[in-house]
């Protein structure tokens, strides 16, 4: 059971322009919402994160936003740049839990074209 | 501060033998958490540790096991290994004073071939 997906494999945009990586979850009990980076070869890097008590999260060219009812969040990159190519996670978890059980999606890979 | 460390990076298996990944957290950082990539499975909550206690696991066989040493290091241990546990095995840590941090940091990974 994929509890946090992300449908889109791969999305390819070109310099200067808005990325937009979405991703859908099915549990309404998920309060906390992450976005990782990750190049090959290397671990995944936080990217920025948004609380359920929010619909909207911005840090420079990242803006989060969280919309519960459809229990959607996308992530919008502006501009795109080639150094954002990368695979992309978003991350659930449910802050009751008092765990460190995040819960990923499968990726999205972003290719920014020069 | 130094990040997420992992060894060996690169581990080569054959099927039936055990093997044991490392991972030293971010220092001052107890909590510890395993997670298995697979290409088609995506990142997978192996399991928890804080302050040297298991604090959640996720859906994995009772061949993976881990623990943690009072300097909050940890290790996993894969026993009876399968072709299908061939991925990367990354190690996150996180820092908490009483309220928990969901920002975990990641180490590079173990990239475990098992044949």
């Amino acid at each position: 059971d994929q509890q946090v997906k992300q449908n889109s494999p791969s999305l390819s945009v070109q310099e200067g322009r808005i990325s937009i990586l979405n991703c859908d979850y099915t549990n309404s009990m998920f309060d906390y919402f992450l976005w990782y980076k990750k190049y090959p070869a290397e671990g995944p890097t936080f990217l920025i994160s948004i609380s359920s008590i929010k619909d909207k999260n911005e840090d420079g060219r990242f803006t989060v936003f969280l919309n519960k009812s459809a229990k959607h969040l996308s992530l919008h990159i502006v501009p795109s740049q080639p150094g954002d190519s990368a695979v992309y996670f978003c991350a659930a978890i449910r802050v009751s839990s008092n765990t460190g059980k995040l819960i990923f999606g499968q990726g999205t890979t972003l290719q920014v074209k020069p | 501060k130094a990040g997420v460390t992992q060894t060996p990076r690169y581990l080569i298996k054959t099927r039936g033998q055990q093997v044991t990944l490392s991972c030293s957290p971010i220092s001052g950082h107890r909590s510890v958490s395993w997670y298995q990539q697979t290409p088609g499975q995506g990142l997978q909550f192996l399991f928890e540790y804080f302050s040297e206690t298991q604090r959640n696991k996720g859906n994995f066989p009772g061949r993976f096991s881990g623990r943690q040493f009072s300097n909050s290091r940890s290790e996993m241990n894969v026993s009876t290994l399968e072709l299908g546990d061939s991925a990367l095995y990354l190690c996150a840590s996180s820092w908490e004073t009483g309220y928990f941090s969901y920002e975990q940091y990641f180490g590079p990974g173990t990239r475990l071939t098992v044949t």
